[in-house]
């Protein structure tokens, strides 16, 4: 099993709607959880953290399911201006340094 | 107001070449990272430099050497470039106590010929 496993899409919504996104992580031992948000030849920005059982923000909401060992993404009222790619992230500790494992992302687009 | 920038943006090459990439951040962190993303949008950490000391370094070819002269810099030094180099290059930094919460620079993008 990948560390963490997306599905990679492509999701084609059409404005104003609901999508969401899954991520599956192997490690049981991992206690917090990101997606970072990465448009069309950009960098990759930090979206949001998930260290409990989830986080709301404005339109967009994280959730944790620590017994199936996954996070989801949601969000509602779809902007065009969401389109891009959603990376999961999780920590992983390697040795004594935590480093960031990403997804290989979920592509969004929003249709006008 | 850059926070993470990195030099050049695009970078063509012949292969068998040596290469330099330059990152600085003016965040204040004390935590850099080179990460790697291929053509497939994997994102894969590389080598990570916390104070100017070597913490992170993923099973990377010996050609790719890091190099951090201060705590603001890190620069990528390939030798004799491949074909399966090219990518997107991007630098990142973050506070020690934050490592989660990284600001990456706007990427290198390397094509070997």
């Amino acid at each position: 099993r990948k560390e963490v496993e997306q599905d990679p899409g492509p999701f084609n919504v059409p404005e104003g709607a609901t999508v969401a996104f899954n991520c599956t992580y192997s490690n049981s031992a991992s206690q917090s959880f990101f997606w970072y948000r990465q448009d069309c030849r950009k960098e990759p920005k930090l979206l949001m953290s998930v260290y409990s059982s989830g986080n709301e923000d404005g339109r967009f909401t994280a959730q944790l399911n620590r017994a199936s060992q996954y996070i989801s993404l949601l969000i509602r009222d779809s902007k065009l201006s969401d389109s891009a790619t959603y990376l999961c992230v999780v920590p992983l500790l390697r040795g004594s340094a935590r480093q960031l494992t990403f997804g290989s992302g979920t592509q969004l687009t929003v249709l006008p | 107001d850059t926070a993470v920038s990195q030099t050049p943006k695009y970078l063509v090459t012949q292969m068998g070449n040596d290469k330099s990439i330059k990152c600085e951040q003016n965040l204040g962190h004390d935590t850099m990272y080179w990460y790697k993303q291929d053509s497939k949008k994997f994102l894969k950490i590389m080598f990570s430099y916390n104070n100017k000391e070597l913490i992170i370094n993923e099973t990377v070819p010996n050609r790719f050497s890091p190099k951090s002269p201060d705590k603001a810099h890190l620069n990528l030094h390939i030798n004799s470039l491949e074909l399966g180099d090219s990518a997107v290059y991007f630098c990142a930094s973050s506070q020690t106590t934050s490592p989660e919460t990284q600001y990456f620079g706007p990427g290198t993008r390397l094509l070997v010929l």
